[in-house]
Parts: C-alpha cells; sequence; structure tokens
C-alpha cells in the first residue's frame, strides 16, 4: 500500500525556520517526481514546489523561491521541505503528493500544520 | 500566473447531475492535456478523481467524468450522492519552466 507521512511541521516565530519530513512507503520514491502543495486554513490548494527522480531538477513557486529548499533522501525514502524567513502567509496545512507524468497527484500524505505566529 | 477559475458553489439533488467548471488560459489548461480533479473531504487530503483531462484512476465511481474545450475543463457528477458532498478542485499543468502545476480556488460540491 502506498503510504506517505509527513511530519516536522508546528508552531514557529516568524522570520524562523522548520523543515517538513515526508517518509514514503509501498513504492520506491526514486522513480518519482514528488512536490509540496499547501493549503492555508480555510483556503485552496496551491502547489509550492517540486523535485525530479534523482534530485537534479526543482521548481519553486515565486512565493516561496529563496526561501524553501525542496530535496530528498532515496536511501530513506523521505523528502523534505527546508523552510527559512517564515512569514505569516506561509501559515498553512502542507502536503507531500506523489506525482506522474502531467502533474497530476494520485498519493497524498495527510497533511502537516505550519502555524507562523509570534 | 493566476489560479485556475472555478464557481465557488455548486449543488444538486441526490439523483441528478451537477457539473463544475475549470477555466484557465492557453498557458495552461488550454495547452495541455494534463487537467485533473481532486476531491477533498473536510480536514482530510485531496483525492484525484480525473487525471489527464477524462481519465479516471481505479476506484473512482464512473459517475464521475471530464472533459475539455478549449481553456475550459469541466466536472461532472452524475448520479449525486451524499458522500459526494465535498471541496472540489481543478489543477493543469502549466510547464516545468514556471509553475509546474495550477491549481483552481475550489468549487464546494453541496448535496440538497
Amino acid at each position: 500500500e502506498v503510504q506517505l507521512v509527513e511530519s516536522g511541521g508546528g508552531l514557529v516565530q516568524p522570520g524562523g525556520s522548520l523543515r517538513l519530513s515526508c517518509a514514503v512507503s509501498g513504492f520506491t520514491s526514486s522513480g518519482y517526481w514528488m512536490y509540496w502543495v499547501r493549503q492555508a486554513p480555510g483556503k485552496g490548494l496551491v502547489w509550492v514546489s517540486r523535485i525530479d527522480t534523482d534530485g537534479s531538477s526543482t521548481n519553486y513557486a515565486d512565493s516561496v523561491k529563496g526561501r524553501f529548499t525542496i530535496s530528498r533522501d532515496d536511501a530513506k525514502n523521505t523528502l523534505y521541505l527546508q523552510m527559512n524567513s517564515l512569514r505569516a502567509d506561509d501559515t498553512a496545512v502542507y502536503y507531500c503528493a506523489r506525482g506522474r507524468p502531467g502533474g497530476h497527484f494520485d498519493h497524498w500524505g495527510q497533511g502537516t500544520l505550519v502555524t507562523v505566529s509570534s | 500566473q493566476s489560479a485556475l477559475t472555478q464557481p465557488p458553489s455548486a449543488s444538486g439533488s441526490p439523483g441528478q447531475s451537477v457539473t463544475i467548471s475549470c477555466t484557465g488560459t492557453s498557458s495552461d489548461v488550454g495547452g495541455y492535456n494534463y487537467v485533473s480533479w481532486y476531491q477533498q473531504h473536510p480536514g482530510k487530503a485531496p483525492k484525484l478523481m480525473i487525471y489527464e483531462v477524462s481519465k479516471r484512476p481505479s476506484g473512482v465511481p464512473d459517475r464521475f467524468s471530464g472533459s475539455k474545450s478549449g481553456n475550459t475543463a469541466s466536472l461532472t457528477v452524475s448520479g449525486l450522492q451524499a458522500e459526494d458532498e465535498a471541496d472540489y478542485y481543478c489543477s493543469s499543468y502549466a510547464g516545468s519552466n514556471n509553475l509546474d502545476v495550477v491549481f483552481g480556488g475550489g468549487t464546494k460540491l453541496t448535496v440538497l
């Protein structure tokens, strides 16, 4: 069974940092592009970042570019999102998702809540 | 790049059909046959319902169907059931040099 389990969320002050993790099982993560998608409270889904199969290519939404870094450790079957210089508008549930050709997401984690507040 | 445009709400009675639209541009919806639809119940993760405009993943009822014309995609839910009440989001591939994927703002489907 394919599973994605996020962790690392929590309360952080503006300007602070957090690292999210997404542990995957039931498939070989190295064969897939992996994504982070976030959802602010009461709002819609927003694509955040993408990493290709070997980590050589990444992409970011303009709102997080220069502050967030996506990475992967396929030996550990884990995806990461390093978030620096956090702002109040980064407050959201962060989901990791498995990407398929054409950019759809066939499996999602349960999400981890990041709250940026003083 | 702006989010795709969806109506904020839609509704129908049990057994009826409802269609949700998703309007983009030639840079996303109109440029690729890579539109997908997700269902999200409150407090839950999104679930893939339709991909590549009209394909259904295994396990998704055939009451759910997708289509596209020009820059507008549509999700139709036929034979509405109470459990179909949820938020629905469309998304489209937008090219890996810019935004990989763009989402719609979501549509709250209410089963009356």
